[in-house]
């Protein structure tokens, strides 16, 4: 079956320092991989999602690359800002299944001055 | 523009008591429409997913029950609450050709005591 395992628990980071988010998945199929951010008492929104054609996509100055190779969609920034602090969540879904998105267990991550 | 309004915002109900919880999607027809539950401080387990009008498919039941009566509406339920119930439930959206991407409803925010 289809699982996710990221960076999770809390994660602490001054302002200003790059931000560096693992995500490594196990899929039969080839996979769509997410990044889901969740601010505090919000419902989650999308940040990024993978491309076919290994585009690197890239959101809000956040960005992370499918490697089938190593099975990672780490999610990267270069600079972490105050507005980052914030729940974020792997997830794995595969194309035409319409029914399951696997989550990762979430990442709290918290950028102090 | 699809919109997605859940209600209600929050509710504080007491163990024993009936529940239903509810969200509409408008602007998209036949959409895949699912329910997550968020424990307090836990990640996001999928709960329910429906493809189409009357059929629902269960992920993990928690003594919860969904169900689909209008292609735009979606209910969960329960006749007798539970401590454990509480927590934040998230009704959400995915289409053909959104390559699975999964758009999150503002939430209900469930205390049972």
């Amino acid at each position: 079956g289809d699982s996710v395992t990221q960076t999770e628990g809390l994660v602490t980071l001054t302002e200003g320092l790059p931000v560096m988010l693992n995500c490594t998945y196990q899929s039969t199929y080839s996979p769509f991989l997410f990044w889901y951010v969740q601010h505090l008492n919000e419902a989650p929104k999308l940040l990024l999602k993978s491309f076919t054609d290994n585009k690197r996509p890239e959101h809000q100055g956040f960005h992370a690359t499918l490697h089938k190779s190593s099975s990672s969609f780490h999610l990267q920034k270069s600079s972490a800002q105050l507005s980052d602090s914030a729940l974020y969540y792997c997830a794995l879904t595969h194309q035409g299944t319409g029914s399951k998105l696997s989550f990762g267990k979430g990442a709290k991550l918290t950028v102090s001055p | 523009a699809q919109t997605i309004h859940q209600w209600p915002v929050a509710e504080i109900k007491a163990v024993g008591s009936p529940l239903s919880l509810g969200c509409t999607i408008k602007g998209k027809s036949s959409p895949n429409l699912y329910w997550y539950w968020q424990a307090t401080g836990g990640t996001l387990q999928q709960l329910f997913y429906s493809i189409t009008v009357g059929q629902v498919e269960s992920v993990v039941q928690l003594n919860l029950s969904a169900s689909r009566p209008k292609d735009d509406q979606f209910i969960l339920s329960t006749e007798k609450l539970l401590l454990s119930h509480s927590g934040f439930y998230l009704c959400a959206w995915s289409f053909w050709g959104s390559a699975e991407t999964l758009y999150f409803g503002s939430g209900t925010r469930l205390t049972v005591l």
